[in-house]
């Protein structure tokens, strides 16, 4: 059964540090997605992930994969306010359509 | 743009009723699925659809059916609600395996 964690589950961070969440998942799979979700909000997509060494930025984020690993991280650059949200990342079990998402990592960044 | 477009976004139902929750999508997409989101716990996923007329049980499907008649519309039927299925319910839709999901605004359903 394709189980999915992230860590830390909550992140407090000062506006201008750099941080970095970590999402685990259990079997093998080389398709990942991050999603970002603001309060009260439904989610929205951020990256897609589809091999093994894949690197997205955008803006401030950056998402990589290891399959090998089985290990995805979405790295945050000098935090702004407007980062302050919830991400989610999630995986497709290998040869089939099933998306299995982890428990989100509930991010706050303060002045 | 892809709307995928939830039936309603508040719904309030006494225990041992059936309920359903109704999904829709414009993009002709072959996945569907459904979600609940409870805080501390993510989003669980309670069945998808990879065709219509397809379904596969999710983690957590105890409780719930669902219906896929034509592929546009996803419905998600709770056969007698009970408290604890008060939850925020998400749908979502995408082309295939290797594509990103796009999400409906979610249903907030009280059981009371």
């Amino acid at each position: 059964e394709l189980k999915v964690e992230q860590n830390p589950l909550f992140l407090s961070m000062q506006e201008g540090k750099n941080y970095t969440i970590y999402c685990n998942y259990s079997t093998t799979s080389d398709r990942l997605y991050w999603y970002r979700q603001d309060p009260g909000k439904s989610l929205e997509s951020l990256f897609v992930l589809l091999s093994n060494g894949a690197v997205k930025q955008e803006g401030r984020l950056m998402a990589s994969l290891d399959t090998k690993a089985r290990l995805s991280t979405l790295h945050i650059t000098a935090a702004v306010h407007d980062l302050s949200a919830t991400y989610f990342c999630a995986v497709s079990s290998y040869n089939t359509d099933k998306l299995i998402f982890g428990t989100g990592t509930r991010l706050q960044v303060f002045p | 743009d892809v709307k995928v477009t939830q039936s309603s976004r508040y719904l309030v139902k006494r225990t041992g009723e059936k309920v359903f929750l109704e999904c829709v999508q414009d993009m002709d997409h072959e996945n569907m699925f459904w979600y609940r989101q409870d805080p501390g716990l993510g989003l669980r996923l309670i069945y998808f659809s990879y065709d219509v007329k397809m379904k596969e049980k999710g983690d957590i499907p105890e409780g719930y059916s669902v219906s896929r008649e034509k592929k546009e519309r996803f419905s998600l039927i709770l056969e007698s609600a009970s408290t604890n299925q008060t939850s925020m319910y998400l749908c979502a839709s995408r082309t295939g395996m290797n594509t990103e999901a796009f999400f409906g605004q979610g249903t907030r359903l009280t059981v009371v």
